[in-house]
């Protein structure tokens, strides 16, 4: 069965320093990966996609990255953390080429901004 | 661009009773799905229910069941016999059929179940 992993759970990080958030997959090929966002009390922004390795889509322009270096491998990555950037991260990933099936998501990483 | 709405940000039910959440959308698409997440305090995202726009029959997953309007662009929840762990936010959630695939989210509406 396939599952993903997300971590880590929780992160306290100060202004300005870097930050790596990973996720992975198993026991799935080619899926598609996702990271979205959740801020307090609010929904989920959709942040990166990737239907590929190395392909990735943007949807919201702001100081995060993310890379996909191998296939069931999603990083979201920044250079120098901004308040703003506290909240709750979430990876998902769904079959490729498949719209009727549904999105499965990680457990969620929990970033605080000091 | 396609918006979710939420128009319920808190709901409360009797355990036991029958509950309905209401969710809207705006789509110039004809071929679309729909979805209901549901996330508890421990914050995973659980998909509850989805539906074909191209079904003109609602989807119904054991307790939860839909009301697809899809005329009027509305996609409801409705969670019977309700117990105290479907306590969490639901989450409406729309998908293109074609094309990257991303999902559009509404705001939630967060479900109370009193004992």
């Amino acid at each position: 069965s396939q599952t993903i992993h997300q971590w880590p759970a929780t992160l306290v990080q100060p202004v300005g320093s870097p930050l790596s958030l990973e996720c992975t997959v198993e026991g799935t090929s080619n899926p598609n990966l996702y990271w979205y966002r959740q801020a307090a009390g609010r929904g989920l922004q959709l942040l990166f996609y990737s239907v590929g390795i190395g392909q990735i889509s943007s949807e919201v322009p702001q100081n995060l990255s993310a890379s996909r270096p191998q296939d069931r491998q999603f990083i979201l990555s920044s250079k120098k953390l901004l308040l703003s950037d506290s909240g709750f991260y979430l990876c998902a990933w769904s079959v490729s080429d498949s719209s009727n099936q549904p999105q499965h998501f990680g457990d969620g990483t929990r970033l605080s901004i000091l | 661009a396609q918006t979710v709405t939420q128009s319920q940000p808190e709901m409360s039910v009797q355990e036991a009773e029958t509950v309905t959440l209401s969710c809207t959308y705006d789509t110039s698409e004809s071929d679309y799905y729909l979805f209901w997440y549901k996330q508890p305090p421990s914050r995973q995202m659980i998909l509850v229910i989805r539906q074909e726009a191209y079904k003109q029959q609602n989807a119904t997953e054991n307790r939860f069941s839909v009301n697809f309007q899809k005329a009027a662009k509305s996609f409801s929840l409705k969670i019977s016999d309700s117990q105290l762990g479907d306590a969490a936010m639901y989450f409406c959630a729309y998908r293109y059929n074609f094309g990257n695939e991303k999902l559009t989210f509404g705001t939630g509406t967060r479900l109370t179940i009193i004992p």
